[in-house]
C-alpha cells in the first residue's frame, strides 16, 4: 500500500486560514469515511484532531475542520495561531482492513 | 481518562527479535481495537497493524512477515513482536486505542528502540 500524499510544508500568517490536502485512491480516501487527521508537535505524540472526516473529538478547537471529496481529504485550520505550528498527518482506513498514513506537513506559522 | 504505557528494551541487536509491551489503564481492552505505530527518527509515521480484543489482526503488508501482536486482557496488555530487525526499524513505538475506523483517540508516551549491535 502506498502512503497518502500531502504537501511536505505550508505556511501561513496569524489570523489567516490555510488548507493541507490528502491525496488517496479509490481503495482508501474514495472509499471510506475514516479519514483522520493528527497533529503533532516536537517530541510530542501525535494528536487526533479530526476523525471520520469531520468530526472533532472533544476538546478540540472548532478552528480545525475536515473534508472529502473524491479520493482527496482536506484539513482547514481557521485562525491561525501560533501554537498550531507543528506537523500535520492523514490516515485512512484501505480496502484490505489496514491503515495508511500520509507523509505528513510540516506547517509554519509566519 | 485512559492511559496506554509502552514498555520494552531501548536497544536491540541487528537480527534479533524486538518485544514491546503497552499496559492500558483507565478502562477495559473490550470492544476496542488496538494498535503499534512507529516514527523513525525524523520521519513520518507508519503503521505496524492492530489487535481487536477478542484477537483478530491485521498488519502491515510490508512487515505482515515479521510481526505478531498479541493481547492479554485479563492483564490489559497488549504486546508487539518484530523478528529479524535491522537499523530500519530503529524507531519512536506507540501503542494507540483505535475505533472500528482505526482513529486512534488514545496514545502511549512512545518508547524509542534502537537497533545497533
Amino acid at each position: 500500500q502506498s502512503a497518502l500524499t500531502q504537501p511536505a510544508s505550508v505556511s501561513g500568517s496569524p489570523g489567516q486560514s490555510i488548507t493541507i490536502s490528502c491525496t488517496g485512491t479509490s481503495s482508501d480516501v474514495g472509499d471510506y469515511n475514516y479519514v483522520s487527521w493528527y497533529q503533532q508537535h516536537p517530541g510530542e505524540a501525535p494528536k487526533l484532531l479530526i476523525y471520520a472526516v469531520t468530526t472533532r473529538p472533544s476538546g478540540v478547537s472548532n478552528r480545525f475542520s475536515g473534508s472529502k471529496s473524491g479520493n482527496t481529504a482536506s484539513l482547514t485550520i481557521s485562525g491561525l495561531q501560533a501554537e498550531d505550528e507543528a506537523d500535520y498527518y492523514c490516515s485512512s482506513y484501505t480496502s484490505s482492513n489496514t491503515l495508511v498514513f500520509g507523509g505528513g506537513t510540516m506547517l509554519t506559522v509566519l | 481518562q485512559v492511559q496506554l504505557q509502552e514498555s520494552g528494551p531501548g536497544l536491540v541487536k541487528p537480527s534479533e527479535t524486538l518485544s514491546l509491551t503497552c499496559t492500558v489503564s483507565g478502562d477495559s481492552m473490550s470492544s476496542y481495537y488496538w494498535s503499534w505505530i512507529r516514527q523513525p527518527p525524523g520521519k513520518g509515521l507508519e503503521w505496524i497493524g492492530f489487535i481487536y480484543y477478542s484477537g483478530s489482526t491485521s498488519y502491515n503488508p510490508s512487515l505482515r512477515s515479521r510481526v505478531t501482536i498479541s493481547i492479554d486482557t485479563s492483564k490489559n496488555q497488549f504486546s508487539l513482536k518484530l523478528t529479524s530487525v535491522t537499523a530500519a526499524d530503529t524507531a519512536i513505538y506507540y501503542c494507540a486505542r483505535c475505533t472500528y475506523g482505526l482513529d486512534f483517540h488514545y496514545w502511549g508516551q512512545g518508547s524509542l528502540v534502537t537497533v545497533s549491535s
